[in-house]
């Protein structure tokens, strides 16, 4: 298996612009994570779906951010408009608790940076 | 809201010492606890996890210990090498509820001097 794949992994947007970020989970994951990583907050849930239905999205900072999972094998996080205070890196993991596996397989991330 | 504190923040230590990450968890429905690895700008990797109807968990350099009572964890690195020079960070987890919801801690910087 190939793993978590995200795209894209690097991301310099003008403030204002409209970002997506996508992921490909592993195969088979019934649970598919959104996490966002920076220095001062550490790793933050933004939302998570569970068998593409979106199950906790209180994370989510605030409705320039949305997520979508339209089948089990890619979701979308979108921010529009952009601001600077959403550069970070943002992870995206998938988890396979339907076979008890509880473990998380996180994505390589996608680094944003909003100038 | 659930919270998971990790100590310390930054750890040196010299190669073939041990390491010990220590955590504590306030939601007492929690019933996982994984520890995940971060290299410099890498992602986090699972490198052990414990079930709460365990008490310890050994895989090879690396041990995990669970006290459910003092909602306590902690992470044993033994004859550490340079190699383990990373981001470690804990979690605590509701696997057995309708919500799957991992909480982490805030990281240790573990540094390894050759």
């Amino acid at each position: 298996d190939a793993g978590v794949i995200q795209s894209p992994r690097h991301e310099v947007t003008e403030m204002g612009q409209e970002v997506t970020l996508r992921c490909k989970p592993i195969s088979g994951h019934d649970y598919l994570f959104w996490y966002r990583q920076t220095m001062m907050r550490g790793l933050e849930l933004l939302i998570y779906f569970n068998n593409n239905v979106p199950i906790d999205d209180s994370g989510m900072p605030e409705d320039r951010f949305s997520a979508k999972m339209p089948n089990a094998s890619f979701s979308t996080l979108k921010i529009q408009p952009s601001e600077p205070r959403d550069s970070a890196v943002y992870f995206c993991a998938s988890s396979g608790r339907g076979r008890g596996n509880y473990g998380y397989t996180f994505g390589s991330g996608t680094r944003l940076t909003v100038v | 809201g659930e919270n998971v504190e990790q100590h310390p923040s930054t750890l040196s230590v010299q190669e073939g010492d041990s390491a010990v990450i220590k955590c504590t968890y306030s939601d007492s429905a929690s019933n996982y606890f994984p520890w995940y690895k971060q290299e410099l700008g890498k992602r986090p990797q699972l490198i052990i996890d414990i079930r709460s109807n365990v008490g310890e968990k050994k895989d090879q350099r690396i041990a995990v210990t669970l006290n459910k009572t003092a909602k306590h964890f902690s992470l044993h690195i033994t004859e550490t090498q340079p190699e383990d020079s990373a981001v470690y960070f804990c979690a605590a987890s509701r696997t057995n509820t309708g919500g799957f919801k991992t909480i982490f801690g805030a990281g240790t910087r573990l540094f390894v001097k050759a």
